[in-house]
């Protein structure tokens, strides 16, 4: 069974603070990783997603991410906040099953950045 | 090109009653999902339809359902409304291509944000 672990509900941060949030995955197979962020009453959008390759990806709004196979970790990591970045991120994990894929999230991490 | 989108986005209803909430996804996507997020559970599985199959289901009760139809637009349906069914349903669509990850990403719509009273 695939699951996905995001350690932390909430992350308080200070703007132009460094902030990382965590995300751990079990799977025996191959996965590809994704984070998405959401704002108050929207849909998610796609912040970045690890299918091969290097395995520290950029994302938009200065996001980047790092896969980390030997730890089963995908942690989101921004070098300087922003008041905007504030809303709730969901790290998911996608597996493929013959014709298609499964997708599983994580219960979300709210980002709230303090001025 | 037009993203994902949910109609309607707001909606209350009474216990008891059924509900019918839309989903038309972007053009040239064939997977449809679904999705119930609320604030202790976070985003939930309902289900995913492909060309207008049931492909995968979550641990929800029967009432609630959903099809799709041959453009690719699909509805989910909730009856007997319970309080606990209010929430943010979100639909989410993506190419599902068979060959490789591309495509892979799932695009969401704004949701509808369903309150049982």
């Amino acid at each position: 069974a695939q699951s996905v672990t995001q350690l932390d509900s909430q992350v308080p941060v200070f703007e132009e603070a460094p902030v990382e949030l965590r995300c751990n995955y079990s799977s025996s197979v191959s996965v590809y990783l994704f984070w998405y962020v959401q704002y108050p009453n929207q849909g998610l959008q796609l912040l970045l997603k690890y299918l091969s390759g290097s395995t520290l990806v950029k994302g938009i709004n200065g996001f980047e991410a790092e896969f980390n196979k030997s730890q089963t970790s995908f942690h989101l990591r921004k070098p300087s906040v922003h008041i905007s970045d504030t809303a709730e991120y969901f790290c998911a994990a996608m597996r493929q099953f013959g014709g298609y894929q499964k997708v599983t999230f994580g219960i979300g991490t709210k980002l709230q950045v303090i001025p | 090109k037009a993203g994902v989108t949910q109609t309607p986005r707001y909606l209350i209803k009474t216990r008891g009653q059924q509900v019918t909430l839309s989903c038309s996804p972007i053009s040239g996507h064939r997977s449809v999902s679904w999705y119930q997020q609320t604030p202790g559970q976070g985003l939930q599985f309902l289900f995913e339809y492909f060309s207008e199959t049931q492909r995968n289901k979550g641990n929800f009760p029967g009432r609630f359902s959903g099809r799709q139809f041959s453009n690719s637009r699909s509805e989910m349906n909730v009856s007997t409304l319970e309080l606990g069914d209010s929430a943010l349903y979100l639909c989410a669509s993506s190419l599902n291509r068979k060959q490789g990850p591309g495509g892979t990403e799932a695009f969401f719509g704004q949701g509808t944000r369903l309150t049982v009273v």
